[in-house]
């Protein structure tokens, strides 16, 4: 089946350094949909980025990710942390919307002053 | 803001109780899924439905939890018989055009 990873769990960093989250899938559908979803505490967990295209750069928010369908990643960046990133993300990935997402573990981001 | 709408935002239940969470998904989003997220924060499917039939569901749900999702009502999720090990964020979705829409989750605490 299909499986997405993310090798870190927590990511403690000072505000104003660049992030990046890591984010690799496999699956054996060449049509999946990658998301990284945002989640913070009691609140719903929101859609920042998605994509299908191979190769091409999705940006919201400050966040940036491109799909590279050779190397079945969808790494997550931003140039400059805030403290109001500090949150849980979470990579996904979907194949068909009846099946739903296969999500990754998560990585927990915090931003210190 | 997400427009999945889900209650209660807190249960409480004593073991062997029946725990029974709500939810109503976006309007013109035609598949409706529930997950559980666990204290490690882990997402698990449960089970999910479209037109008020169950698309997939996990063996755990079938056997002991009881799901609907009826026309004009809300969608629901209960637990038949709570376990402590069933404390953990309930999460309703609606999907549409491939992608989901989270409401805030009901958090159950069996003690």
């Amino acid at each position: 089946g299909d499986s997405v990873t993310q090798t870190e769990g927590l990511v403690t960093l000072t505000e104003g350094l660049p992030v990046m989250l890591n984010c690799t899938y496999q699956t054996i559908y060449s049509n999946a949909f990658l998301f990284w979803y945002v989640h913070y505490l009691n609140e719903s967990p929101w859609l920042l980025l998605r994509s299908s295209t191979d190769n091409k750069r999705t940006e919201h928010q400050g966040f940036h990710a491109t799909l590279h369908k050779s190397s079945s990643s969808f790494h997550l960046q931003k140039s400059s942390a805030q403290l109001s990133d500090s949150a849980l993300y979470y990579c996904a990935l979907i194949n068909n919307y009846a099946q739903g997402l296969t999500f990754g573990l998560g990585t927990r981001v915090s931003v210190f002053p | 803001n997400s427009k999945v709408i889900q209650t209660p935002r807190y249960l409480v239940k004593g073991q062997g109780q029946k725990a029974k969470m709500r939810c109503i998904p976006e309007k013109g989003h035609p598949v409706v899924f529930w997950y559980q997220q666990n204290k490690n924060n882990e997402f698990k499917f449960l089970i999910n439905f479209q037109n008020q039939e169950v698309l997939q569901q996990i063996d755990m749900t079938e056997k002991r939890f009881s799901a609907e999702c009826p026309s004009n009502s809300p969608c629901s999720l209960e637990i038949q018989s709570s376990e402590a090990g069933d404390s953990a964020l309930y999460l309703c979705a609606s999907s549409y055009q491939n992608t989901l829409y989270f409401g805030a989750g009901t958090r159950l605490s069996v003690l």
